[in-house]
């Protein structure tokens, strides 16, 4: 079962705008990880924040983790319409050895 | 390329059928996971390997899948007597971790099943 929670769902906005994406898990865990996919294709890897960790940046990339609230949010500057893809955060939960993801947040890249 | 790859890339058989994918990790990569993803929705863990042992199995993994990685390299997912709702992406992924928690996974590009 998915443990995220994706939120919103779909996002659309103009390039050049940010995009603010959240997750909300239920569990405690040891990191979380976000991952983009493009249509029909497989996940790419951009960016792991650990439990101790409240913040990370990757280029146009920002993740914030709150673990008192079990949540974490990501946030791309500057969008591109090369951004446009699913975005899912997956949770490392402790104690497991496997990735949780959640249902993703579709973004579109309005030109 | 020194990705992970996926074969087929589609696959189309008729419901009762039986399928195999394989999947072949980044050389240097211990560990193997094999996810399902149907369409709107995140990956679903189904099993992984380290090496060549099967370290863990989903209970979304009935008796009806199995998957091996024979001398830790490649690794094959058999689907015995497909039925309708088994038709979804399969996923492989592989990452270096010698410990500890999950860090970064590689993914393949993913077999599309569609049973008729």
């Amino acid at each position: 079962s998915q443990q995220g929670e994706e939120d919103p769902q779909a996002l659309s906005i103009q390039e050049g705008e940010n995009a603010t994406m959240n997750c909300s898990y239920k569990t405690s865990i040891n990191n979380l990880q976000w991952y983009r996919q493009n249509s029909g294709r497989g996940l790419v890897h951009l960016i792991l924040i650990r439990s101790n960790e409240r913040e990370k940046h990757s280029g146009r990339l920002r993740v914030t983790l709150d673990t008192s609230k079990k949540s974490s949010s990501l946030l791309i500057t500057a969008s591109r319409a090369a951004d446009t893809a699913s975005y899912f955060c997956a949770t490392a939960n402790q104690g497991a050895q496997k990735l949780v993801f959640g249902q993703g947040t579709r973004l579109t890249i309005n030109p | 390329d020194t990705g992970v790859s996926q074969n087929p890339r589609h696959k189309i058989t008729k419901r009762g059928q039986n399928v195999t994918f394989r999947c072949d990790p980044i050389s240097e990569h211990n560990r193997l996971y094999w996810y399902r993803q149907t369409l709107g929705q995140g990956p679903e863990f189904l099993t992984y390997f380290q090496n060549e042992a099967q370290l863990e199995k989903s209970r979304l993994l009935s008796d009806r899948f199995s998957a091996e990685r024979p001398k830790g390299s490649f690794s094959t997912l058999e689907i015995q007597r497909t039925e309708q709702g088994d038709s979804a992406m399969y996923l492989c992924a592989s990452s270096f971790e010698p410990a500890g928690p999950p860090r970064e996974q590689y993914f393949g590009p993913g077999t599309r099943l569609t049973v008729t």
